[in-house]
Formats: structure tokens, sequence, C-alpha cells
């Protein structure tokens, strides 16, 4: 069965950081991959998403991810962070019934 | 443009009622898809309507239900609840039906069981 992996439940990082956020996914074909982010009280937002092409895809809010097929994983990365990027985050997959499956979510704490 | 709503926004019920929960997807939006968000189990899929029809759904009981109105808005139906159905209820709006289209989120209906 189709499944998402994300290893760190919390991650602390400090304002104007590097942020790297992982995720592995369980999939026989090309997967759809995308990741979301979840503010407080709030739904969720797509960040970005991978179908095809350049394994290298940018998002909104200066948020890439890179899809590597041979390690079966779509980490999430930005440059810098900003305190309002405070949030959990999900990694998910688009299964072959066209579902998609969630990961449990990475919840990112900014320190000033 | 208006976002995707969810209405009620909070719900308390007790064991064994049921409860009919809300949405109204954007616009010209013909797919809705319902997601339960635990802290224990994440966010878990259960069903995605298209043009009134159910096209997809999760491994929930029989107990979850949903339908769709010709003007694309959709109800969930939870029947005798149980305390472990207190979850955060997700509805996301799209154009199309399956994982290619965008999906647009709601802010939720946080329903607590006692």
């Amino acid at each position: 069965a189709q499944s998402v992996t994300q290893p760190d439940i919390h991650i602390t990082v400090s304002e104007g950081a590097s942020l790297e956020l992982r995720c592995n996914y369980s999939y026989g074909a090309t997967p759809y991959l995308f990741w979301y982010v979840q503010s407080p009280g709030q739904g969720l937002q797509l960040l970005l998403k991978y179908f095809s092409g350049d394994t290298l895809v940018q998002g909104i809010k200066g948020f890439e991810a890179e899809f590597k097929r041979s390690q079966s994983s779509f980490n999430l990365r930005k440059p810098s962070v900003h305190w309002s990027d405070a949030a959990e985050y999900f990694c998910a997959v688009g299964d072959r019934d066209d579902k998609i499956i969630f990961g449990k979510g990475t919840r990112l704490h900014i320190l000033p | 443009k208006a976002g995707v709503t969810q209405t009620p926004r909070y719900l308390i019920k007790t064991r064994g009622q049921q409860v009919t929960l809300s949405c109204s997807p954007i616009s010209g939006h013909r797919s809705v898809s319902w997601y339960q968000q635990t802290p224990g189990q994440g966010l878990q899929f259960l069903f995605e309507y298209f043009s009134e029809t159910q096209r997809n759904k999760g491994n929930f009981p029989g107990r979850f239900s949903g339908r769709q109105f010709s003007n694309s808005r959709s109800e969930m139906n939870v029947s005798t609840l149980e305390l472990g159905d207190s979850a955060l209820y997700l509805c996301a709006s799209s154009l199309g039906a399956g994982a290619l289209y965008e999906q647009y989120f709601g802010p939720g209906t946080r329903l607590t069981v006692t």
C-alpha cells in the first residue's frame, strides 16, 4: 500500500536559518507528490507539487522541493525561514486511485 | 472569489447521536473531498464526490456517509457517534476529480463527541 513517512514530528530552527523537512514515500509507479502547510486553526494550503519533469520544484512562499526517485524522497527546503513560517507541514502522495495520502506532519517552530 | 466554507465550525455531540456537516466549494469547482484529522492518525481520506457521484472512498466504517448536490455543495453524515469520531473534519474542493487537480481546503469543522 502507498504510504508517506515524515520522520520528524517537530523541528525547531532559528529565524533566518535554512530549513529542510524530510519526506519519504512508498509507491510503485511515478507518484504525484505534494507539500501542504497548515497554520493553527486553518485548513491546508498547497505549497508545491510534483507530477513529472524537472525534479526540483519551486513553490509559493520561497519553498522548493526535490524529487529523488532513488531515495524515494521529496524533501522540502527553504533557504531562510521567517517567523511566519511556523506551522505544520504535510507531505502527501497521490495514489493509483487518485486518492491523496498524507504523512503525519512535521510541526515547525521558529526561534527569534 | 470566496473560498471553501464549512458549517458549522464547531460542534459538540453525545455518543450515539448523528451529525451532518456541510461544505460549500469554491464557485465552479465540481469535486469535493472530505478528510478526518486527528492527532493520532493524522489526515485520513474519507471520500470524494464529483458531479454528485462518489468517486473514491477511504477505509472508514459505513457510519460515515456523504452526498453531493447539483450545485456541488456537499454534506457528510456520521451516525451513531463514537468518542473516537472526535476530530477536525476538513473539506477540499477542486475543479476536477483526482490528485491532478489542486485541492483548496476549508477551515474545517471541529467535532467533539462526549
